[in-house]
């Protein structure tokens, strides 16, 4: 079954350095998410990705927050100066169709610990 | 905005019983979508069950069922014959006009042997 992958599993980090979080969708998927918890939280929409633009962004999704599709697989997450509290786990998504209409599958996440 | 809410923080189940874990949701939509996703220690997210708001039936998924309640805006998950791998936190979470998912704030289910 087609998955969704994310490098690294775990990323440590000096505050305030840029971090880049990576995702390889499903290959036929159209719409990509990523998502983060913060530990022992629940899971918080960041933003949502269609058709080379951002389609919707959480309040949490601010100017140190960004996301580019650079080569048709790939799906990044960059964060430019990294803060303690961006310490968490990051999820990528990806889903054929929007809006629930197929559900949306995760990878394993990225653990990102700011030091 | 739409709200999730999960009001147990932890649940624990004897094996090979069954056990409901509760759901409640706000929403002004008519068309929606709720999913119930595992997490294991390991911490990824596996979907478990998907239910779409249109449908009265309610969606079944071997060992797993939801109880789809749309007046009531519940939609609780039952385990049967629960096993030892279902130990998880469990998250319910909304999908509705716009494409994000609300997740609520999940509950630990223990499996006891």
């Amino acid at each position: 079954e087609p998955e969704v992958t994310q490098t690294p599993s775990h990323q440590v980090t000096q505050m305030g350095q840029e971090v880049i979080l990576r995702c390889v969708p499903i290959s036929n998927h159209l719409y990509f998410y990523w998502y983060r918890q913060i530990l022992g939280q629940k899971v918080e929409f960041l933003v949502s990705f269609y058709n080379n633009e951002i389609s919707e962004k959480s309040e949490i999704f601010d100017d140190q927050f960004s996301v580019e599709r650079p080569d048709g697989s790939n799906f990044t997450l960059k964060i430019r100066s990294t803060k303690l509290e961006d310490s968490a786990m990051y999820f990528c998504a990806s889903s054929g169709l929007r809006q629930g209409k197929q559900p949306q599958h995760f990878g394993d996440g990225t653990r990102l610990s700011i030091l | 905005a739409q709200t999730v809410t999960q009001s147990q923080p932890e649940m624990s189940v004897q094996e090979a019983e069954t056990v409901t874990l509760s759901c409640t949701y706000d929403t002004s939509e008519s068309d929606y979508y709720l999913f119930w996703y595992k997490q294991p220690p390991s911490r990824q997210m596996i979907l478990v069950i998907r239910q779409e708001a249109y449908k009265q039936q309610n969606a079944t998924e071997n060992r797993f069922s939801v109880n789809f309640q749309k007046a009531a805006k519940s939609f609780s998950l039952k385990i049967s014959d629960s096993q030892l791998g279902d130990a998880a936190m469990y998250f319910c979470a909304y999908s509705g006009g716009n494409e994000k998912l609300t997740f609520g704030t999940g509950t630990r289910l223990t499996i006891i042997p």
